[in-house]
């Protein structure tokens, strides 16, 4: 069965701190990894990883992929109110299977 | 670019009655259009894959005569929630695809259906 697990569940920071979120993924038929994240309503996209190893970056957000070791992490340095939200990552082909999220709240 | 509306934004209806949600892609062609549905605090969980001009594909456990979905044109796909009991409130949110693009979707703005 396609399982996708973020870790921590939650998170709680002070502002400047910088966090790593973590994302393992087991899906019979891979192709990318999505990165979201969700505030209130709908997420928004963060990211698309399809190659190991390469960094994507936006800011003081940036993510890698390892297709090796199943897994990709979200780098969020800095960090401000504003990045408090669930974040979101899923993996397959067509259909994405979502992991549960990880719950990040920055605290000022 | 890559706007998905939804509408409504929130329904409240009786148990017993149908709800149809409308998914929309604003700015592109959007061949494959994705339906999750989402309870609080908890993640997507994909209900229906529909590609355009074709049958929805479900996912395991969900009834597709319960849950019709209806891809009829490449900027439009509709969910329609029959016979709604209160175990049917939810936040259901849809995702579009662009024609050509490799894997990502971007999602409409939900919708939150109350079931009384």
């Amino acid at each position: 069965e396609d399982k996708v697990v973020q870790s921590p569940l939650s998170l709680v920071v002070h502002e400047g701190d910088t966090v790593t979120l973590n994302c393992s993924y087991e899906v019979t038929n891979f192709r990318s990894l999505l990165w979201y994240k969700q505030e209130k309503k709908a997420p928004t996209f963060l990211f698309m990883l399809t190659s190991s190893g390469i960094e994507k970056k936006s800011g003081r957000l940036s993510s890698i992929l390892d297709k090796k070791e199943l897994f990709s992490i979200l780098n969020i340095t800095a960090t401000q109110t504003g990045d408090s939200a669930v974040y979101l990552c899923a993996g397959g082909i067509n259909d994405m299977r979502f992991g549960a999220g990880t719950r990040l709240t920055v605290k000022p | 670019g890559a706007v998905v509306s939804q509408h409504p934004s929130w329904v409240i209806c009786k148990s017993g009655t149908s709800v149809k949600i409308e998914c929309r892609s604003l700015d592109f062609q959007a061949t494959t259009m994705f339906w999750y549905r989402q309870f609080p605090k908890q993640s997507l969980m994909l209900m229906a894959t529909s590609n355009e001009g074709s049958k929805a594909t479900y996912e395991q456990g969900v009834e597709k005569d319960k849950f019709l979905i209806n891809h009829a044109s490449l900027t439009l796909s509709t969910l329609t929630v029959t016979s709604a009991h209160p175990e049917d409130s939810s936040f259901y949110i849809c995702s579009a695809r662009a024609r050509g693009a490799y894997n990502e979707q971007f999602f409409g703005p939900g919708t939150r259906l109350t079931v009384l």
